[in-house]
């Protein structure tokens, strides 16, 4: 069936550090946007990012994100992670016509000095 | 900006005990969902709307019920709470399309009993 993967649930790192963030898809419907959402603690979940294009980079908030649909994937990257930038992240791809989003099981970020 | 406002925020009910999450949105979108948020799982789709009147089963609709009486309120309801059914609950809101981002409300921590 559809899914989408995130394989690392936990994610620690030094600050200054470079961020990848693993999200692969199993299908996505045409022609449709792919979603990062960012949750930070005691926060609620907000849009981090998203895109359509193949092989087009999309820069929001010093993360950046490349559709690869050759790979089905769309990793989330930041050249040098930062304390604030921990959080809860997910990959949200759509599924069906209506857009329908699945749910990635979300990778929690943990940035230490 | 979209404003999505859940109620009540806490809620500590009984089992056995019927409850009901609120939420209230004012950004005239069509489509409004409910998801679970648990350590391990992120999140995870109870049921979601289309619109008023309509509502559809997500992935885990088990044990909830839910109602779209007008285009901005959309309520979750346990009929009968379990323990199980302890968990952080969000609401969101979106418009229809490829391009539709959703929208989070705060949040309810709902412990059962």
């Amino acid at each position: 069936g559809d899914s989408v993967t995130q394989k690392e649930g936990l994610v620690t790192l030094t600050e200054g550090l470079p961020v990848m963030l693993n999200c692969t898809y199993q299908t996505i419907y045409s022609n449709a946007f792919l979603f990062w959402y960012v949750h930070y603690l005691n926060e609620s979940p907000r849009l981090l990012l998203k895109s359509s294009t193949d092989n087009k980079r999309t820069e929001h908030q010093g993360f950046h994100a490349t559709l690869h649909k050759s790979s089905s994937s769309f990793h989330l990257q930041k050249s040098s992670a930062q304390l604030s930038d921990s959080a809860l992240y997910y990959c949200a791809p759509p599924v069906d016509s209506n857009y329908q989003l699945i749910w990635g099981s979300g990778t929690k970020l943990i940035i230490k000095p | 900006e979209a404003a999505v406002t859940q109620s009540p925020r806490n809620k500590v009910a009984v089992t056995g005990g019927k409850v009901t999450l609120s939420c209230n949105q004012t950004n005239n979108h069509n489509n409004m969902y409910w998801y679970r948020q648990d350590t391990g799982h992120g999140l995870r789709l109870i049921h979601y709307s289309y619109g008023a009147g309509s509502t559809e089963k997500g992935d885990i609709p088990d044990g909830y019920k839910a109602s779209r009486p007008s285009q901005e309120n959309f309520s979750l309801i346990l009929e009968l709470a379990t323990p199980s059914q302890t968990s952080v609950y969000f609401c969101a809101s979106g418009d229809r399309g490829r391009r539709a981002e959703q929208f989070f409300g705060p949040g309810t921590r709902l412990t059962v009993l």
